[in-house]
């Protein structure tokens, strides 16, 4: 199993609508957590960088950490075509390495 | 420079060669990651820098696999004998130290034919 679990999707809404992400974890040593746009063919984009449990605000993104359910959260409000992309989520244990999901791929259409 | 540079930007070798990629880290950042990407997968590690020397390289698949980073600066992923499962998205990225945001640059997409 692997240490970050993520679904691939794709996840398709329509343009206006709440996009809503997640991961689930299993290592409790997870300390720091990000989300990443990628676009096809480029490389990851950081969205948003949190490090304690509860929420996160960026203009339409918000991230959520809920440590005691090992489950992390990102929302987009007004889902835009441009935000079609692939989101993934990367967390680190304090020290060490970005470990990620295997991305969703999310599709806004107009 | 104002970002994660990676050169070249695609690499076509043949199946045996030796190829060197090489990333320039955002000024001043200390960590320095190498993650390998395939089609539709997440970033998969490979190997973290701090400073000079490798943290951890646990994630180098096997022996054909090295990386440098001389002077705490630039690195050089290296791969030798390359075979047709090694063509991947080969990405780097920095952080001005361990545990603080991660950027990445926009990779090294690597064939072997």
């Amino acid at each position: 199993q692997k240490e970050v679990e993520q679904d691939p999707g794709p996840l398709s809404v329509p343009e206006g609508a709440i996009v809503s992400l997640n991961c689930t974890y299993s290592n409790s040593a997870f300390q720091y957590f990000m989300w990443y746009r990628q676009y096809s063919r480029k490389g990851p984009e950081l969205l948003m960088y949190t490090y304690s449990s509860g929420n996160k605000e960026d203009g339409r993104f918000t991230a959520q950490v809920d440590k005691s359910s090992k489950y992390i959260s990102l929302f987009i409000r007004d889902s835009q075509p441009s935000d079609s992309a692939t989101y993934l989520c990367a967390m680190v244990a304090a020290g060490n390495k970005l470990t990620f999901g295997g991305g969703t791929r999310v599709l806004v259409k107009p | 420079g104002a970002g994660v540079s990676q050169t070249p930007s695609n690499k076509v070798t043949e199946k045996g060669k030796y190829v060197e990629l090489r990333c320039d880290p955002i000024s001043g950042h200390t960590a320095l990651y190498w993650y390998r990407q395939s089609l539709g997968q997440g970033p998969e590690f490979l190997i973290y820098f701090q400073g000079t020397g490798a943290a951890d390289d646990s994630g180098l698949p096997n022996d054909r696999f090295f990386a440098v980073r001389p002077e705490g600066s630039v690195s050089t992923l290296k791969i030798q004998r390359t075979e047709r499962g090694d063509s991947a998205v080969y990405l780097c990225a920095s952080s001005l130290q361990a545990n603080t945001e991660a950027f990445f640059g926009q990779g090294t997409r690597l064939t072997v034919v």
